[in-house]
């Protein structure tokens, strides 16, 4: 079936770092989104791409549909961008396929 | 930045019992969708619907889930029986083309 390879799996920063995540689609996707979750389980909307790239304050995303992959950059991570980052597929027909999830922890 | 109402916002059921959460959509989005968010954060796509009408559906929601999006009335997804499996975070979104989620109804199967 659809599947969202998300990686990494976890990643720890320091405050004042930068880093990526990845999303490699195996399927023909129509946009993607990346949302935030927080403790106690609310997802919040960070990017939604129908393709090219996005950006909001520190981070910024990009959507190839071609080479079927998204990335997310964090710049100069906060300890407030701690969370569990996720990248959604939209495949067609409302079919919305999430990937495994980033743990992202940021410390002083 | 979600306009997605899900109530309640915790529910615990004894085993066999049934389990009821309900969603009211952004107004206007015409699509509604049900997700089950299990510990290790894995979402399994349960339903959809496009206005009343069911799009998409996993082999498990037709068995002990169902679930319906009357017009004028909240959405609402159901448990007939539930099982201690089932203790999850059930997330309702709806779209109009981006999604947009609640925050979810986490269900304690005791």
């Amino acid at each position: 079936g659809d599947q969202v390879e998300q990686s990494p799996s976890a990643l720890s920063l320091h405050e004042g770092t930068s880093s990526a995540l990845r999303c490699n689609f195996t399927t023909t996707t129509r946009s993607v989104q990346w949302f935030r979750q927080n403790s106690r389980g609310s997802l919040i909307n960070l990017f939604y791409l129908a393709s090219g790239t996005k950006e909001n304050g520190r981070l910024k995303s990009a959507f190839d549909s071609k080479e079927l992959y998204s990335t997310l950059h964090i710049r100069d991570a906060q300890l407030e961008d701690s969370g569990t980052y996720f990248c959604a597929a939209e495949t067609g027909g409302y079919k919305v396929v999430f990937g495994s999830g980033t743990r992202l922890l940021v410390s002083p | 930045n979600s306009k997605v109402i899900q109530t309640p916002r915790y529910l615990v059921k004894g085993q066999g019992q049934k389990a009821k959460m309900r969603c009211i959509p952004e107004k206007g989005h015409p699509v509604v969708f049900w997700y089950q968010q299990n510990k290790n954060n894995e979402f399994k796509f349960l339903i959809n619907f496009q206005n009343q009408e069911v799009l998409q559906q996993i082999d498990m929601t037709e068995k002990r889930f169902s679930a319906e999006c009357p017009s004028n009335s909240p959405c609402s997804l159901e448990i007939q029986s539930s099982e201690a499996g089932d203790s999850a975070l059930y997330l309702c979104a709806s779209s109009p083309k981006e999604v947009f989620f609640g925050k979810g109804t986490r269900l304690t199967v005791v």
